[in-house]
């Protein structure tokens, strides 16, 4: 089946101008997770949605970042302002059960491909 | 404070030989241990998940196993489409972020 996909797959942005990421996870997977990969590091945490709820938002780096989901499905990760530091790769993960209480070998997160941001 | 630790950072093998890729973990309370790949360009691409110390699994030429600190990526007789970017990371039942935390990486690359 069809796994998680990100669009734009390349966005340059001019400092200070606002920028909307858009992720499309897997049908049907609860879970739906931001990350923010810089050049040479793993991924870092930025937000957590269990469906239309986010419940973690505490790696957003800055009240700039803001994340919806607001049906549950499709997500969007909007930069407001954008700074150079906000160069880098947004990752976007899904996972098909709640990852709190029991653990099961379904709380894995599957990557979509991710979206270059660089601003100028 | 959570952390995961990854070496080397780079590894240069030839075509068939043999290695390991170690990952430290320090948590307060571990779920899970994932290991990924990444390749250039693309997001992370899951390889394997492990629960508890002793857990080992397997995937062709990679094998992944766990101890109460560390885990290892056994790659056997590597090929050269083996080489990216292998990342480790961890889920927390400790109260912090609902996220994994990862390492920054091993940089793998198989020579022919």
């Amino acid at each position: 089946g069809a796994g998680v996909s990100q669009s734009p797959r390349y966005k340059v942005a001019k400092r200070g101008q606002d920028v909307a990421l858009r992720c499309d996870p897997i049908s049907g997977h609860v879970s739906l997770f931001w990350y923010q990969q810089a050049l040479g590091q793993g991924p870092e945490f930025l937000t957590y949605f269990q469906n239309e709820a986010q419940l973690d938002k505490s790696g957003l780096p800055s009240d700039r970042f803001f994340a919806e989901r607001p049906e549950g499905s499709v997500s969007t990760l909007k930069i407001q302002r954008t700074q150079q530091e906000d160069s880098a790769v947004y990752l976007c993960a899904s996972s098909p059960d709640v990852p709190a209480g029991a653990i099961t070998s379904t709380d894995t997160q599957y990557f979509g491909p991710g979206t270059r941001l660089t601003v100028l | 404070e959570d952390q995961v630790t990854q070496s080397p950072e780079a590894l240069r093998l030839q075509e068939g030989e043999s290695s390991s890729l170690n990952c430290s973990y320090t948590v307060s309370g571990l779920r899970g241990l994932f290991w990924y790949r990444q390749d250039p360009g693309k997001g992370p691409e899951f390889l394997f998940t492990l629960y508890s110390a002793g857990e080992e699994k397997e995937k062709e030429r990679l094998k992944a196993t766990l101890t109460k600190k560390e885990s290892f990526l056994h790659i056997t007789a590597p090929k050269p489409e083996d080489s990216a970017t292998y990342l480790c990371a961890f889920s927390s039942s400790g109260g912090g972020a609902d996220g994994l935390t990862f390492g920054k990486g091993t940089h793998l690359i198989i020579q022919p």
